[in-house]
């Protein structure tokens, strides 16, 4: 069955650090991969999205590309702010398939 | 609505009573899906509606849990004989499916179950 696994936190970074969460996946077919983010007191929201092997997703300075030869949908920013701190959540689907979600990644960023 | 609702957004229950919680989707949207976010736990899928299709039921924890989507529109999500671990916040979320290769989904503010 599809299942997602991502680095377990909290991810403590000082600003202006660069930013890695891993996310790895196994599916059946070909699915879809997504960022999703949750900030402080509001609901999850889509960060980025890769819809093929190779496609790279980005939004707001973050960046995930689909490797299919590693299973691996990593999201990376080059240089974190204190507004980024939120948990972000890896997620897959396949057709006909509902959304899966890894556990989340708490993200604090200090000043 | 603009988005997709939820109610109550706080439930505080006793143990052994049934709850019921409800969802309004964005008009429109076929998919509807609920999930349990808990602490130390992430996002748990539950059940998923998609168009007249059966739903998908295979992220229901027990049968005490059962949701049903009248009219291809609202939702309610029982919950049955309470207990303490149910205690968590219910996400609903809603998409306009297509052909199945790409879908985003809009979250509800969800609403948070104490059972006590």
């Amino acid at each position: 069955g599809n299942s997602v696994t991502q680095m377990e936190g909290p991810v403590t970074l000082s600003e202006e650090a660069f930013l890695t969460i891993n996310c790895t996946y196994t599916a059946t077919g070909y699915p879809s991969l997504f960022w999703y983010v949750q900030y402080p007191g509001e609901g999850l929201q889509l960060l980025l999205k890769a819809t093929k092997a190779d496609d790279k997703g980005s939004n707001k300075g973050f960046e995930a590309t689909y490797r299919k030869e590693t299973t691996s949908f990593h999201l990376e920013k080059g240089s974190v702010q204190v507004s980024d701190s939120a948990v972000y959540f890896c997620a897959l689907n396949s057709p006909g398939y509902a959304l899966n979600f890894g556990k989340g990644t708490s993200l604090l960023v200090t000043p | 609505g603009a988005g997709v609702s939820q109610s109550p957004s706080n439930k505080v229950t006793e143990k052994g009573k049934d709850v019921e919680l409800r969802c309004d989707p964005i008009s429109g949207h076929t998919a509807l899906y609920w999930y349990r976010q808990s602490l130390g736990q992430g996002l748990e899928f539950l059940i998923y509606f998609q168009g007249n299709s059966a739903p998908d039921k295979s992220g229901l924890p027990s049968d005490r849990f059962s949701a049903e989507r009248t009219g291809g529109s609202v939702s309610t999500l029982t919950i049955q004989r309470t207990q303490q671990e149910d205690s968590a916040v219910y996400l609903c979320a809603s998409s306009l499916r297509t052909t199945g290769i790409f879908e985003k989904l809009f979250f509800g503010s969800g609403t948070q179950l104490s059972v006590l």
